[in-house]
């Protein structure tokens, strides 16, 4: 089993439709977890940090951690054309030489 | 200029070809790190210098070889490579070295090889 798995999609839905990502992950370690965005020809931007389970929340996007479930989530309320992109999950434990570990990507394509 | 510049954006070099691509980071961060990212593939760490000192090499061929000067600038040295190692190469940045610092990232070295 992929330490981090995440389905590559891609996924295409029309514009104000609300979008959920997800990755699960095997490692009970894990108690950072990150949300990058990567435009086509750019490199990737962080887009939501959380630290072990709950919500997070920041304008139209929710980032949330099931750390029983080892499955994480973002959603994207009101989805727009400018939300076409890749969203890379990564996440990280507390400590020791591990390092950051990023899914393959979900790309997204919001239709308007 | 701030944030993290890769140059040059676009590379293509032949088997034999010595090139290096470079990394400059505007953000007083002190780890400097370089990632390959491959189609359908998760971003591959391959070097992480924290104050300078390499703390990370992930078994990567020694064909690529890295060098960082200062806590700004950050090298990586390519000769021999063969047409797998066709990829994007970005570097990125974070205040220290921990896996759970948040990264900036460039925008990339679009590399191929014939």
């Amino acid at each position: 089993q992929k330490e981090v798995e995440q389905d590559p999609g891609p996924l295409s839905v029309p514009e104000g439709a609300i979008v959920s990502l997800n990755c699960t992950y095997s490692n009970s370690a894990f108690q950072y977890f990150m949300w990058y965005r990567q435009y086509s020809r750019k490199g990737p931007e962080l887009l939501m940090y959380t630290y072990s389970s709950g919500n997070k929340e920041d304008g139209r996007f929710t980032a949330q951690v099931d750390k029983s479930s080892k499955y994480i989530s973002l959603f994207i309320r009101d989805s727009q054309p400018s939300d076409s992109a890749t969203y890379l999950c990564a996440m990280s434990a507390q400590s020791g030489n591990t390092p950051l570990v990023f899914g393959k990507g979900t790309r997204l394509s919001v239709i308007a | 200029e701030t944030g993290v510049t890769q140059t040059p954006r676009h590379l293509v070099m032949g088997m034999t070809n010595k090139k290096s691509l470079k990394c400059e980071q505007h953000l007083g961060h002190n780890a400097m790190y370089w990632y390959k990212q491959s189609a359908k593939k998760p971003l591959e760490l391959m070097f992480v210098y924290s104050l300078e000192e390499r703390v990370e090499n992930n078994s990567v061929p020694s064909r690529f070889s890295p060098e960082c000067p200062n806590s700004s600038h950050l090298f990586l040295h390519l000769h021999t490579l063969q047409p797998e190692d066709s990829a994007l190469y970005l570097c990125a940045s974070s205040q220290d070295g921990r896996p759970n610092s948040p990264l900036h990232f460039g925008n990339g070295t679009r590399l191929t090889v014939t």
